[in-house]
């Protein structure tokens, strides 16, 4: 069955510190791959999308991605995070648009 | 591009009323979908739509719920008659075929 995992329910990182957030999909062909980003009382926004070619893809806000087709992953990254940063966020795969997200990583940024 | 647009962004209601959620998608996205959030069940679709027609509904809690999209840049969510569990944050999304989502800022609501 088509599945997004997001291992991760709640991750806390001091402000200015490295962030990286995992995501790992099964499916049987390589779908497009995304990652949303919800601040409190907001709507899901888009951060970034892989569709084909380079696997490290930029984003908004400082925000990029690497998608590993060996390891069935698509991870997102960002050097230093800000206070900012504090928010929900989502991966989601896009399969023959059947969109399905993860359950989301809930990012905590201490001062 | 003014985004999907969904009204109220606030309702508050006894329970027992009907409460009607709506939608505007971005024009040209041919699939709309509806979601509840809560922090118990987090993001659950519930149905969509794909050029206006209802594909999938099995996420619809129950008969209580019922969604329409009369045309092709409105969409309304109903609930009749509302219970105070389904007070959540209703999210309205538009795509076009092979694209990501787009999402509304939410419907908060709250059934006393």
């Amino acid at each position: 069955a088509q599945s997004v995992t997001q291992p991760d329910i709640h991750i806390t990182v001091s402000e200015g510190a490295s962030l990286e957030l995992r995501c790992n999909y099964s499916y049987g062909a390589t779908p497009y791959l995304f990652w949303y980003v919800q601040s409190p009382g907001q709507g899901l926004q888009l951060l970034l999308k892989y569709f084909s070619g380079d696997t490290l893809v930029q984003g908004i806000k400082g925000f990029e991605a690497e998608f590993k087709r060996s390891q069935s992953s698509f991870n997102l990254r960002k050097p230093s995070v800000h206070w900012s940063d504090a928010a929900e966020y989502f991966c989601a795969v896009l399969n023959n648009n059947d969109m399905r997200f993860g359950a989301g990583t809930r990012l905590t940024v201490k001062p | 591009d003014a985004g999907v647009i969904q009204s109220p962004r606030h309702e508050v209601t006894e329970m027992g009323q009907e409460v009607t959620l709506r939608c505007k998608p971005i024009s040209g996205h041919n699939s709309l979908f509806w979601y509840r959030q809560t922090m118990m069940r987090g993001l659950e679709l519930l149905i969509y739509f794909n050029n206006n027609v209802p594909i999938d509904d099995s996420g619809m809690p129950e008969d209580r719920f019922s969604a329409k999209m009369p045309n092709a840049s409105f969409s309304t969510l109903k609930i009749q008659p509302s219970e105070p569990r389904d007070s959540a944050v209703y999210f309205c999304a538009s795509q076009d075929t092979n694209q990501p989502q787009h999402f509304g800022d939410g419907t908060r609501l709250s059934i006393l």
